[in-house]
């Protein structure tokens, strides 16, 4: 299957500070990607949808102020944390989709705590 | 945002059992998919379904595609311990992806 690389894998923070998080498509090009939070013992719940070269779609509820979003290459999506307080500390995993494929893989994910 | 309900939540068997659950949905999806997460990393997709009816495996894995579009379920066969992790099932319509609830498996050798 395709291969989605996310990085950092884990990043601890001071509070009040923003941190980057970084989704590749290695081999392939990926037209949207999906930013997803799992807390503990739970399902994915997704965040937003990135489209490249165009605004993220944000779910009901995520704010677009504190999850910046920019996907500007079709192999490159970020997420950022902006202002990040220790209820953000989550694990936080995208995914991206091939073009005409219906099938999301997924990157490893980032544990992020905040303290 | 919504879920899909997936059954049993957790589950715990001794190595050589088969293994089955379920997904269900109130609506329809275009395509299932089913996932494996272990610790500390990102779901791994197990299979692929398409259409109604449809039955796929992988390997000990096999997956169904209910044929009213509103369910999937998850075999595996003959459990190993490295089974254990918690599988997600995700259905999926034009840009979404909705997934289940997970199935937590344990596998006692």
């Amino acid at each position: 299957g395709a291969v989605v690389s996310q990085h950092p894998s884990w990043v601890i923070c001071k509070s009040g500070t923003s941190v980057k998080i970084e989704c590749r498509s290695l081999d392939f090009q990926a037209t949207t990607m999906f930013w997803y939070r799992q807390f503990p013992k739970q399902s994915l719940m997704l965040m937003a949808t990135s489209n490249e070269g165009s605004k993220a779609t944000y779910e009901q509820g995520v704010e677009k102020d504190k999850f910046l979003i920019n996907h500007a290459s079709l192999t490159l999506s970020t997420l950022t944390v902006t202002s990040a307080h220790p209820e953000d500390s989550s694990f936080y995993i995208c995914s991206a989709r091939e073009p005409g494929q219906l099938e999301a893989f997924f990157g490893q994910g980032t544990r992020l705590t905040v303290v | 945002g919504q879920q899909l309900n997936q059954s049993p939540q957790s589950m715990f068997i001794q190595e050589g059992e088969d293994v089955s659950m379920n997904c269900t949905s109130s609506s329809i999806f275009n395509t299932w998919l089913w996932y494996k997460q272990e610790p500390g990393e990102g779901p791994v997709l197990l299979i692929a379904l398409y259409k109604a009816g449809e039955l796929t495996s992988n390997g000990r894995l096999t997956a169904q595609f209910g044929i009213t579009r509103k369910d999937s379920f998850l075999n595996i066969s003959a459990s190993i311990p490295s089974d254990v992790g918690i599988y997600f099932c995700a259905g999926h319509r034009v840009l979404e992806y909705i997934f289940g609830t997970g199935t937590r498996l344990k596998v006692l050798a």
